[in-house]
């Protein structure tokens, strides 16, 4: 059975702090991705990354920064927090694109920024 | 550049109607479509792939459809379950940006008993 792993499904963190929300895949492979989900705004990527060490920007990268230093794992990193990077944090993972290819999803992380 | 839509943004069913969840996108040049189910306060659960040269794919009582002319895609839910309240959501990937998806704002399913 396929998974996406993150490491919390809730965190609570104070404004100022540096977070870091961690997502392991056990499916070899070589995309993985950052998204953010809030009401009314649906899923927004931040970062994505296409092979150890590769990261690209997607939509909303400000405020956040990223590490691959392994394959199977992908960090989303909030250099400095703030309330409103109170959302839904949203890991997935893909092999390279083919018709067959097909993306997975970790459980998710509720952040919330006091 | 792809927009993805999905209409109804809401639906509300009583248990055992069959229903259908509708998908659009602008730019029919895909590489397939993947619709999802999230749970509230859940992650996405995959529940079916359709290749671009596809024109249906079944799970269960689900069935998927598409039709790359158009630029649609159709969910079925043969006999729907309370089980089955959810948010669906349908995305096709854009590969000029390794693979990112895009999402279409999805439809909140709610079945009653």
């Amino acid at each position: 059975d396929v998974k996406v792993t993150q490491s919390s499904r809730y965190l609570v963190k104070r404004t100022g702090e540096k977070v870091f929300l961690e997502c392991v895949q056990d499916m070899d492979h070589e995309n993985m991705f950052w998204y953010r989900q809030d009401p009314g705004l649906g899923l927004r990527l931040i970062y994505f990354s296409y092979d150890v060490k590769m990261k690209e920007k997607g939509d909303i990268p400000e405020g956040y920064s990223v590490s691959r230093e392994k394959k199977e794992r992908f960090s989303l990193i909030l250099e400095s927090a703030s309330t409103n990077q109170t959302s839904m944090y949203l890991c997935a993972s893909s092999s390279i694109g083919t018709v067959n290819t097909e993306a997975f999803f970790g459980q998710g992380t509720r952040l919330t920024v006091v | 550049k792809q927009e993805v839509t999905q209409i109804p943004a809401a639906l509300s069913v009583p248990e055992g109607e069959n229903l259908v969840l509708n998908c659009s996108f602008t730019d029919s040049a895909i590489y397939n479509l993947q619709w999802f189910r999230q749970d509230p306060g859940k992650g996405l659960t995959s529940l079916l792939l359709i290749q671009s040269s596809q024109r249906e794919q079944t799970s269960g009582r689900l069935n998927a459809s598409l039709d790359k002319s158009s630029g649609r895609s159709t969910l079925y839910i043969a006999a729907s379950q309370p089980g089955d309240s959810a948010t669906y959501l349908c995305a096709v990937p854009f590969y000029n940006q390794g693979g990112k998806l895009i999402f279409g704002q999805g439809t909140e399913l709610s079945v009653k008993p």
